[in-house]
């Protein structure tokens, strides 16, 4: 049973560029988040999609966009990258309905130079 | 003030010890507590959930919940250098679309 899937694993971007970082979730998953964690924080909420919908919305700016599939993959998308914007994306999923933790992937580190 | 907020520690303790964490957080209606674990460059893993007052016993890991008193905590017994990590708490408001709100973490070191 594959787990929650993140593609790539390292990114380097200059600022000004746009990005584009991939999930899958587990088998049987159907609501996926996506968090940045930059270095000695805590994993800051970006959004969350359901039903190929954003449902929740944290903190950030415009810049970051998202989409859902109608197989639950899900991509995170980062218009006019910012030195700041470096970090490790997690992508995480969870069956709609149930109030279990999430599982996460393993992340996706992108540095912005 | 912060959602939810940890001691970013670290929290060093003898093997063998009992490790003590703890978190608190501020929105009543909380309703689902999470204890993540994440190592050094790796991602958060999901060791322990409570969801109403009291303890919640898993092996060697206590979580324990204060709603009154807007206070979870996670006790790890019999402390293995393995446990050194960062241990997250995080907080939902129930529910299917409920974001997961994280703490900064506490750093826990267990001497050898």
């Amino acid at each position: 049973d594959a787990g929650v899937t993140q593609s790539p694993t390292h990114l380097i971007k200059t600022r000004g560029q746009q990005v584009t970082l991939r999930c899958s979730p587990k088998s049987g998953h159907d609501t996926v988040s996506w968090y940045q964690q930059a270095l000695g924080q805590g994993p800051q909420f970006i959004f969350q999609y359901y039903e190929e919908e954003e449902r929740q919305r944290g903190n950030f700016p415009d810049r970051f966009s998202g989409h859902q599939f109608p197989n639950y993959s899900s991509e995170l998308n980062v218009n006019a990258l910012l030195l700041g914007d470096s970090a490790l994306y997690l992508c995480a999923s969870r069956r709609t309905g149930e109030n279990y933790g999430y599982t996460f992937g393993s992340g996706t580190r992108l540095t912005v130079v | 003030q912060k959602e939810v907020e940890q001691n970013s520690g670290p929290l060093s303790v003898p093997e063998g010890a009992i490790a003590s964490l703890n978190c608190t957080y501020s929105d009543r209606g909380s309703q689902s507590f999470f204890w993540y674990r994440q190592y050094s460059g790796k991602s958060p893993e999901l060791i322990m959930s409570i969801y109403s007052n009291g303890d919640k016993e898993d092996g060697r890991f206590t979580a324990q919940l204060n709603k009154a008193s807007q206070y979870v905590s996670l006790l790890i017994r019999d402390s293995q250098p393995s446990d050194s990590a960062t241990y997250l708490c995080a907080v939902s408001l129930g529910g299917g679309y409920q974001k997961v709100t994280f703490g900064t973490g506490t750093k826990l070191q267990v001497i050898p």
